[in-house]
């Protein structure tokens, strides 16, 4: 059974702080991995998509590597600023349509 | 439209109530999923459609809930005789069946049962 699990599961920086959330995941054998952002009462936003044979994705001040071997992808984020302030989920893609999720980093960005 | 749209976006039912959420993908997407997400969780599959079919509907929690798409287009996840425990965001996603198959959430429908 696939699990995913972020860490860590809450994170508070100050401004201008480049950051990494990780993800793992214990089947190798996924289609995608989707990065997404969910802001207190919102729905989820899509911030990076990397397909299975892909090793990173670029999105502005935000870079997604993924290692499907190792079960791990990264979340970079560069310049931290109080906008960035939100939940970060990460979801696998098994066969052609199921996303498992983590439970998500909850992210602080101190002005 | 631009985007999935869900409706209602907050409803408060009494125990013992039946509703209905709805969802409207993104136009011509082929791939439809409902998902559910507790307080502080991740969310969690419930159903998947591929057109008008209902091809897993294995997260559903108990045969209280029932999820349709008739036409392939819009889709409706109804819960009879709601219980406590059926408090939580409802999430629909859509994706097209067509390139990286990226999905595409909706804002959600909390639902409170009091």
């Amino acid at each position: 059974k696939q699990e995913v699990t972020q860490i860590p599961a809450a994170l508070s920086v100050p401004e201008g702080e480049n950051l990494v959330l990780n993800c793992s995941f214990t089947d190798s054998a996924i289609y995608n991995l989707q990065w997404f952002r969910q802001d207190p009462g919102k729905g989820l936003t899509s911030l990076l998509l990397i397909q299975s044979s892909q090793r990173e994705q670029t999105s502005g001040r935000l870079n997604a590597s993924l290692d499907k071997s190792s079960g791990r992808s990264t979340l970079y984020i560069a310049a931290s600023q109080p906008g960035d302030s939100a939940t970060y989920l990460c979801a696998v893609r098994k066969g052609t349509y199921k996303y498992i999720f983590g439970t998500g980093t909850r992210l602080k960005v101190l002005a | 439209g631009a985007g999935v749209s869900q409706s209602p976006r907050y409803k408060v039912a009494k125990r013992g109530q039946d509703v209905a959420l709805r969802c409207d993908p993104i136009s011509g997407h082929v791939s439809l999923f409902w998902y559910q997400q507790a307080l502080g969780q991740g969310p969690e599959f419930l159903t998947y459609f591929q057109n008008e079919a209902q091809l897993d509907k294995s997260g559903l929690p108990s045969d209280r809930f029932f999820a349709e798409r008739p036409e392939g287009s819009v889709s409706t996840l109804k819960i009879q005789r709601t219980q406590q425990e059926d408090s939580a965001v409802y999430l629909c996603a859509s994706s097209s069946n067509r390139g990286p198959l990226e999905a595409f959430f909706g804002q959600g429908t909390r639902l409170t049962v009091v």
